[in-house]
């Protein structure tokens, strides 16, 4: 089965701190995105990466970086944490190809901003 | 650009009643449909999807969901509703494309299922 897990459950941050959320996956899948979830809005895709070092913007990619090392990790960087940033994060990856629609998450991350 | 659009926010429902939570999509051209779960503190799992054949696919713990290309719609329903099956889903849909290194998937508003006993 695949397995994709993001480094922490719940994070509390003041504002205008650095935060990183991580995501590591163990099916060698080239695919990996970010997203949040907000209540009311579903998931907007924040960036996208379809290869090591390669990162797309998504839909809602203000106030976010990203950063792909290595094929297994993506990480998602808030370079100074607003309170509009609070949220819940959720990592996802999927294969390339015809099989790329498979999106498998991971349990999410719970960031509060205060 | 495609959109997702998910008809009710919140369908509670009793035990054993059935239940049909409505998508409507919007897209120019082909679309893949899928539909995921999220159980409460869980990331999303894939339900079913919709690729191409039959308009009726069937995805686990007995759901199953209708495409209907005229009216645009991708409806899920399960004829018997148990109390686990309390949990949000989500419809997406994802644009085919010839070649492709990933797909995006736009994602709809959530219905939060909730079933009483």
């Amino acid at each position: 089965d695949v397995k994709v897990t993001q480094s922490s459950r719940y994070l509390v941050k003041r504002t205008g701190e650095k935060v990183f959320l991580e995501c590591v996956q163990d099916m060698d899948h080239e695919n990996m995105f970010w997203y949040r979830q907000d209540p009311g809005l579903g998931l907007r895709l924040i960036y996208f990466s379809y290869d090591v070092k390669m990162k797309e913007k998504g839909d809602i990619p203000e106030g976010y970086s990203v950063s792909r090392e290595k094929k297994e990790r993506f990480s998602l960087i808030l370079e100074s944490a607003s309170t509009n940033q609070t949220s819940m994060y959720l990592c996802a990856s999927s294969l390339r190809g015809v099989l790329s629609y498979e999106q498998y998450f991971g349990p999410g991350t719970r960031l509060t901003v205060t | 650009a495609q959109s997702v659009t998910q008809l009710d926010s919140q369908v509670p429902v009793f035990e054993e009643a059935p239940v049909e939570l409505r998508c409507n999509y919007s897209s120019s051209v082909s679309v893949y449909l899928f539909w995921y779960v999220q159980y409460p503190n869980q990331g999303l799992q894939l339900l079913l999807k919709y690729l191409s054949g039959s308009t009726l696919v069937k995805g686990i713990n007995g759901f199953e969901a209708e495409f209907n290309k005229s009216q645009t719609s991708f409806h899920l329903r399960k004829p018997s509703v148990h109390i686990s099956d309390t949990a949000e889903y989500f419809c997406a849909v994802s644009v085919r494309e010839k070649e492709t290194s990933g797909s995006r998937l736009t994602f709809g508003e959530g219905t939060q299922l909730t079933v009483n006993p």
